[in-house]
């Protein structure tokens, strides 16, 4: 088991480029979230699935924004016409539940940074 | 609408004393709380979590209290190590939830 991997690490674009994240979850785990976390901020949710059907959306995720989880295994996130706000650490976690609790593995993230 | 805050950015304690770390949250509905660890250039790692049918949950030198009445749980770890240095996100869920909600996170600094 390797944990949850998120590529590419580090993204720098110019604003307006379309951008694409990728996801690996535990193979266990059929939940699967994004989050965005900014400086000084806790992670923000986007979106979760379970299995391959998304189930929950924020209104942080705009039109710009889509996610997808085909079969029910790796995740993707792509953000079109990028602007400078959409800099950020993305986040991607899949999750079991512990003793009640849903307990979410994180990954190392994917930084945005928008030129 | 900030439903879970930690409202001290930063805390500096002496290695072997001990660490407090507080969390208010807003929403009612919450029944499940949980702490994690962030290192930099890594994810957030799952220290810690109680249920709101508890008032205390520990684990080794972790331990964390729930002041339902407050709205306020606190994470205490003694004693406290130079590698607990991080940043500390305080996270809840209601039942049926799929999502946490975090904090802020407040950056711990263990002095040697």
């Amino acid at each position: 088991d390797t944990g949850v991997s998120q590529n590419p690490r580090h993204k720098i674009t110019k604003r307006g480029q379309n951008v694409t994240f990728r996801c690996d979850p535990i193979s266990e785990h059929n939940r699967l979230y994004w989050y965005r976390q900014t400086l000084g901020q806790g992670p923000e949710f986007l979106t979760y699935f379970q299995n391959e059907a998304q189930l929950e959306k924020s209104r942080l995720l705009s039109d710009r924004f889509s996610a997808e989880r085909p079969k029910g295994s790796f995740s993707t996130l792509e953000i079109q016409r990028t602007e400078q706000g959409d800099s950020a650490m993305y986040l991607c976690a899949s999750s079991i539940r512990v003793a009640g609790a849903n307990v979410l593995t994180f990954g190392a993230g994917s930084r945005l940074t928008v030129l | 609408d900030q439903q879970v805050k930690q409202n001290s950015p930063s805390l500096s304690v002496q290695e072997g004393r001990i660490s407090i770390l507080n969390c208010d949250y807003t929403n009612s509905m919450f029944d499940y709380f949980l702490w994690y660890k962030k290192y930099p250039a890594e994810g957030p790692t799952f220290l810690i979590s109680i249920s709101s049918i508890k008032d205390k949950n520990e684990d080794g030198r972790f331990t964390v209290f729930l002041n339902k009445s407050a709205k306020h749980l606190s994470l205490h770890i003694v004693p406290s190590q130079p590698g607990d240095s991080a940043v500390y996100f305080c996270a809840a869920s209601t039942q049926g939830a799929q999502k946490l909600v975090f904090g802020q996170g407040t950056r711990l600094t263990i002095n040697p």
